[in-house]
C-alpha cells in the first residue's frame, strides 16, 4: 500500500545537537510538507516543497532547514536543537490533480530536546 | 491572513448524545475546508471536506459563509468517535493546495 514513512519515530536529544528527521513516500506525489504539532496550537507548517527543485518556508521555519533529495524524500533538519523544538513532527504529501487539497500524513516523529 | 479557530480544546459527551465540534475561519476568498481526525495511535487522516457534501462515519459539516463556520456534527456519538479533530482551511485552487491552515484541535471524548 502506498505510504508515507517517517524515521525516526522517537528521538531524544540534547540542546545544541543536530537532528535530521526523514520522510519517504511511495505515493508518487510531487508535493511534500513538514508540520509541527503542539498541544493547544494545532499543526503549523514548517516547510513545503511542490517539486524537487522547489522549497518554500512555512509559517514557522526559523531554526529548521529542509532538503528534497528526490521526489520521494524530504528531510527536515534542526541544525542546533533547542528545548522549544520539542514536539511531534509530521510529514505529509499531496497531489492536487488526483485528490484536491487532501494531505496524506506519516505517523509522526516525536522529538524531545533536553 | 487565513485563520482557523476551534474554540473548544476538550469536548466530552456520552454515547448516543449529539455532538458538535465548532470551527470558525477567517479568509478573504473562497476557501476549501476540511475536517481531519487523529485516532489514538493512528496517523492523521481526512474525515471529510466541504466540497464533497458527504457524510462520513455519521459526521456531517456544512459550510456557512455568512457565519464563516464549518461545524462538525453527529447526531448520535459513539465511543469509537473519541479522537482529536482538526478543522483546516486552504485557499481554493493551484499553488495554495496543501498549504493547509489548521485549527488548534479539539479532543473529543465519548463516554460509555
Amino acid at each position: 500500500d502506498a505510504d508515507v514513512t517517517q524515521t525516526p519515530r522517537n528521538r531524544i536529544t540534547k540542546t545544541g545537537k543536530r537532528i535530521m528527521l526523514e520522510c519517504s513516500q511511495t505515493k508518487g506525489h510531487d508535493r511534500m510538507y513538514w508540520y509541527r504539532q503542539d498541544p493547544g496550537l494545532g499543526l503549523r507548517l514548517i516547510y513545503y516543497s511542490f517539486d524537487v527543485k522547489d522549497i518554500n518556508k512555512g509559517e514557522i521555519s526559523d531554526g529548521y532547514s529542509v532538503s528534497r533529495q528526490a521526489q520521494a524524500k524530504f528531510s527536515l533538519s534542526l541544525e542546533s536543537a533547542i528545548p522549544n523544538q520539542t514536539a511531534l513532527y509530521f510529514c505529509a504529501t499531496s497531489d492536487p490533480l488526483l485528490t484536491g487539497g487532501e494531505l496524506f500524513f506519516g505517523e509522526g516523529s516525536r522529538l524531545t530536546v533536553l | 491572513a487565513q485563520r482557523v479557530t476551534q474554540p473548544e480544546k476538550l469536548l466530552s459527551v456520552f454515547k448516543g448524545a449529539p455532538v458538535e465540534l465548532k470551527c470558525n475561519y477567517s479568509y478573504s476568498g473562497s476557501p476549501e475546508l476540511f475536517w481531519y481526525v487523529q485516532y489514538s495511535r493512528q496517523r492523521l487522516q481526512l474525515l471529510l471536506r466541504h466540497i464533497s457534501r458527504e457524510s462520513i462515519k455519521g459526521f456531517t459539516a456544512d459550510l456557512n459563509k455568512g457565519e464563516t463556520s464549518f461545524h462538525l456534527k453527529k447526531p448520535f456519538a459513539q465511543e469509537e468517535d473519541s479522537a482529536m479533530y482538526y478543522c483546516a482551511l486552504v485557499g481554493a485552487g493551484g499553488t495554495s493546495y496543501g498549504k493547509l491552515t489548521f485549527g488548534q484541535g479539539t479532543i473529543l471524548t465519548v463516554h460509555p
